[in-house]
């Protein structure tokens, strides 16, 4: 069965440095998201895409984040600086388009750890 | 803003009895997801439901969904130590740029022995 796919499934980093979370979405789909936990927290929405460009993102997706499909098959986030209160699971989702009867399908999530 | 809101925020129950997780979403939406996490894990999706009135049941697990009362509910029959783990509602707007998702706080199961 068709999934999203995220690499790497637990990444550590230093607070300052840059970081990229890698997804494989769906192939056939056309619709990307980013979503982040915080450990404990509710699941929240960071920002979607369509076209090779943003189509909504939350406050929480700052300047210090930023999205790329830089092939036909890998969509990234990218965070540039990271800080101690980035440290949280990322999920990415797609979907195939949208509308009532569509549904997004989520990753398995990369675990950041800053430190 | 699309709120979510679940209760209870935990959950401690015996095995073997039964028990409901409640799901209050402020939008229309007419789509109602549930998920399970276990520790760590990614969001197993668990059930989907599209309409109001909309049941849906697998193994001890049973979701129902009233679109008018904004409402869903999870309901736990004879519960196992297997389905210690969160449960999280979620509801969705669908714009024209995408499917958005909000998620409830979710509600932390501990089953006993």
């Amino acid at each position: 069965e068709p999934e999203v796919t995220q690499t790497p499934s637990h990444q550590v980093t230093q607070m300052g440095q840059e970081v990229i979370l890698r997804c494989v979405p769906i192939s056939n789909h056309l619709y990307f998201y980013w979503y982040r936990q915080i450990l404990g927290q509710k699941v929240e929405f960071l920002v979607s895409f369509y076209n090779n460009e943003i189509s909504e993102k939350s406050e929480i997706f700052d300047d210090q984040f930023s999205v790329e499909r830089p092939d036909g098959s890998n969509f990234t986030l990218k965070i540039r600086s990271t800080k101690l209160e980035d440290s949280a699971m990322y999920f990415c989702a797609s979907s195939e388009y949208v509308g009532y009867n569509t549904e997004a399908f989520f990753g398995q999530g990369t675990r950041l750890t800053v430190v | 803003e699309l709120k979510v809101e679940q209760n209870p925020l935990f959950l401690s129950m015996q095995e073997g009895k039964n028990y409901t997780i409640y799901c209050n979403y402020s939008t229309t939406s007419d789509r109602l997801y549930w998920y399970r996490q276990d520790p760590g894990k990614s969001l197993e999706s668990l059930f989907v439901l599209l309409s109001n009135g909309a049941v849906k049941q697998e193994g001890r697990l049973m979701a129902s969904l009233d679109t008018k009362a904004r409402l869903s509910t999870l309901h736990i029959t004879a519960a196992v130590h297997d389905l210690s783990a969160t449960y999280f509602c979620a509801v969705d707007t669908v714009v024209n740029t995408g499917n958005q998702f909000y998620f409830g706080t979710g509600t932390s199961l501990t089953v006993i022995p």
